[in-house]
C-alpha cells in the first residue's frame, strides 16, 4: 500500500481538463512544499512533470499545473491531448526515515 | 547526452543476493546525489534509498521497509552507483531505477524531484 493516496483512474475528452488528487499526511504533503508529479507511459521510466508543488521543468507544457492545500496536492491537465494518456504518480518529501513517499498512481484515459 | 543505464537485474531465489549497477554520463557525477527507486508490477514507485556526494561523506539513507538488507555505494572514478541487495524476498520483485534530481541553476532537488532516470532493470525473486 502506497504512502500517498491517489484515485485509481480519471478520464476526460480531448480539450477538457482533468484533476488528480494526492492525499498524504502532516508529515509529508502537509509539512513540505516538495511535492512532485510524474507521468509514466507503459514500459517507460517516469518523467518529472511538476516539482515544488507547482513548478514545471523545462520542456513540460503549461497545460500541466499543480497545487496544494493542507495534506492534499493536485495535478491538473488542461486541454487534454491523446499523448497525455498515461499513469501519473505524486511524490513528497517526508519527515520520516523513508525520505520520499510516492502515490499508487492514477491512470488517465483520454476518451 | 545525459544518460543513466542500469544493469545487473535477473532471477534470484529468495534469500539470495544481487548487485545492481548504474553507469552515468552527461551529468556532473561528483556533485550528484544518486537515488534508487523501484516499482513492482502494476504498482506505484517506491523510494529505495540515496547516496550523497563524496564531499558530504557519501552518506546514505534507506527506506525503513528494507530493514537494512540493501546498501548503496558509489565509484566516482567510474561515474557509477551500485545497489547491493541481500536477503532478497519475493516482495522485492520490481523494476529498479537509478535516478538523479533536477538542478535549476545551482539549486538541486536531490531528494524530491527526480528528473533523470535510467531505463530500469528487472529483478525477479522467485523459487
Amino acid at each position: 500500500q502506497s504512502a500517498l493516496t491517489q484515485p485509481p483512474s480519471a478520464s476526460g475528452s480531448p480539450g477538457q481538463s482533468v484533476t488528480i488528487s494526492c492525499t498524504g499526511t502532516s508529515s509529508d504533503i502537509g509539512r513540505h512544499s516538495f511535492v512532485s508529479w510524474y507521468q509514466q507511459h507503459p514500459g517507460k521510466a517516469p518523467k518529472l512533470m511538476i516539482y515544488e508543488v507547482n513548478k514545471r521543468p523545462s520542456g513540460v507544457p503549461d497545460r500541466f499545473s499543480g497545487s496544494k492545500s493542507g495534506n492534499t496536492a493536485s495535478l491538473t491537465v488542461s486541454g487534454l491531448q491523446a499523448e497525455d494518456e498515461a499513469d501519473y504518480f505524486c511524490s513528497s518529501y517526508a519527515d520520516i526515515k523513508t525520505l520520499v513517499v510516492f502515490g499508487g498512481g492514477t491512470k488517465v484515459t483520454v476518451l | 547526452e545525459v544518460q543513466l543505464v542500469e544493469s545487473g537485474g535477473g532471477l534470484v531465489k529468495p534469500g539470495g543476493s544481487l548487485r545492481l549497477s548504474c553507469v552515468t554520463s552527461g551529468i556532473t557525477f561528483g556533485n550528484a546525489w544518486m537515488t534508487w527507486v523501484r516499482q513492482a508490477p502494476g504498482k506505484g514507485p517506491e523510494w529505495v534509498g540515496r547516496i550523497k556526494d563524496i564531499s558530504q561523506g557519501a552518506t546514505t539513507d534507506y527506506a525503513a521497509s528494507l530493514q537494512g538488507r540493501f546498501s548503496i555505494s558509489r565509484d566516482d572514478s567510474k561515474k557509477m552507483v551500485y545497489l547491493q541487495m541481500d536477503s532478497l524476498r519475493t516482495e522485492d520483485t520490481a523494476v529498479y531505477y537509478c535516478a538523479a534530481g533536477l538542478c535549476v541553476g545551482t539549486n538541486c532537488h536531490w531528494d524530491d524531484a527526480f528528473e533523470i532516470w535510467g531505463q530500469g532493470t528487472m529483478v525477479v525473486v522467485s523459487s
